[in-house]
């Protein structure tokens, strides 16, 4: 199974704009690309899901280029609270089933 | 509103020891999934369930058993525990396969001595 790559960390401050990219060559035809936010001790919490374009919800977007083998988290403000670890997941093709992969994770740290 | 819950929070094991991580979910979903996480290597798929009565196998289910005798519970079972076997556990939920999970469980820190 290929790696789903992330940057390993990022730098923000407070109010800008922060856009996490996740590539994910092998990824299946038929699989959804979910982004999910983790803070210390806590389990993963879906933020955002999407299959090609452009989704957005009230936190964030992602965009999905059309060859879907990257994605990219947009937040579009940042605060204190957003400092955490972002987990992309995607299914990726192999044999009859699809095996659910998470990316290696980004940890975001946003300064005042 | 309990989502999905993961007992013990901690557990302490001696190598060889055998123990079972519940996990219970009050949204009637369908699809639940076992994750391990361990530093340097994010989370990893163990088990997973489509239904009651159907489970696979993940990324790394070697020394993991699993059931799904009900829509709410999704048991992991560790049958002769080892040290590579330290970790946090992760039971997962969502509605149905296509939709990845949805709500996660707070975890279960599991020390193997």
């Amino acid at each position: 199974l290929a790696k789903i790559t992330q940057p390993i960390s990022m730098d923000s401050y407070e109010g800008q704009e922060v856009n996490i990219t996740c590539s994910h060559n092998n990824i299946a035809t038929n699989d959804y690309i979910t982004w999910y936010q983790q803070f210390p001790s806590q389990g993963p919490r879906f933020i955002i899901q999407g299959y090609k374009t452009k989704v957005t919800n009230e936190v964030a977007s992602l965009f999905i280029p059309a060859d879907r083998k990257s994605s990219t988290l947009s937040l579009p403000r940042v605060s204190l609270s957003d400092t955490a670890v972002y987990y992309c997941l995607v299914g990726e093709r192999g044999g009859a089933t699809n095996k659910l992969i998470f990316g290696t994770g980004t940890l975001l740290a946003v300064q005042p | 509103n309990a989502g999905v819950t993961q007992t013990p929070k901690f557990q302490v094991l001696k190598t060889g020891q055998s123990m079972t991580l519940q996990c219970a979910q009050d949204m009637n979903h369908e699809y639940m999934s076992w994750y391990r996480q361990d530093p340097g290597m994010g989370l990893r798929l163990i088990h997973y369930s489509v239904g009651a009565g159907i489970t696979d196998q993940g990324e790394v289910p070697n020394g993991y058993n699993v059931s799904r005798s009900t829509t709410e519970d999704f048991p992991l079972r560790l049958l002769s525990a080892a040290p590579s076997q330290t970790s946090v556990y992760f039971c997962a939920s969502s509605y149905r396969r296509g939709n990845q999970p949805q709500h996660f469980g707070d975890g279960t820190r599991l020390s193997i001595l």
